[in-house]
């Protein structure tokens, strides 16, 4: 079945480091993929999306491309803030009549100043 | 555009207690969700609407939940006989449908968080 898997967390980083973070799927068909993120004591924000292989999503200096040939979609920042802590969720859709999202765990990041 | 809102925000019950939940779509948004996520873990879906309809239910949804959305607006969602395994973040998203791919994202409300004692 569908599936999303993340990286396991906790990340902690210091401010202005690269950060990866990971995410592989298991689909069939050609699902959109997207990344939420999750700031303490509030709800899951829509970061970036990609809807076909080969497309980079990118939103607040986070990156991600679609590769459909690793079943990746890997989330990028070439510089954190302390302000980018928060909880960040890997999630499939698959297609327009099956409504669900697919989320992976979540990983949770750090930023120390 | 006022988001996706859910009421109440925080629910304490005690086993054995029937619980309800709305939340409230982003009017011109046609299309809503229901997730539950426990701690350390991803939302989960539990089911959703088109209008009216609902159109599809996770396995999650035991007989004890029932999700309704009447005038295709604002969704219920009830839980009869709470267990203390309900306890969890209920989430509602609603999104667009159409070719656009913009018609792919799910918005998300703030939660309830229920507490079952």
């Amino acid at each position: 079945g569908d599936s999303v898997t993340q990286m396991e967390g906790p990340v902690t980083l210091s401010e202005e480091a690269f950060l990866t973070i990971n995410c592989t799927y298991t689909a069939t068909g050609y699902p959109s993929l997207f990344w939420y993120v999750q700031y303490p004591g509030e709800g899951l924000q829509l970061l970036l999306k990609a809807t076909k292989a080969d497309d980079k999503g990118s939103n607040k200096g986070f990156e991600a491309t679609y590769r459909k040939e690793t079943t990746s979609f890997h989330l990028e920042k070439g510089s954190v803030q302390v302000s980018d802590s928060a909880v960040y969720f890997c999630a499939l859709y698959r297609g327009s009549t099956l409504g669900r999202l697919y989320f992976g765990r979540g990983t949770q990041l750090t930023v120390w100043p | 555009d006022t988001g996706v809102s859910q009421n109440p925000r925080h629910k304490i019950t005690k086993r054995g207690q029937n619980v309800t939940f709305r939340c409230d779509p982003i009017s011109e948004h046609n299309r809503l969700y229901w997730y539950r996520q426990t701690l350390g873990q991803g939302p989960e879906f539990l089911t959703y609407f088109q209008n009216e309809a609902q159109l599809e239910k996770s396995r999650l949804l035991s007989d004890r939940f029932s999700a309704e959305r009447p005038k295709g607006s604002f969704s219920t969602l009830e839980i009869q006989r709470t267990e203390q395994g309900d306890s969890a973040m209920y989430l509602c998203a609603s999104s667009a449908t159409g070719v656009e791919a913009y018609s792919y994202e799910q918005y998300f409300g703030p939660g309830t968080r229920l507490t079952v004692t």
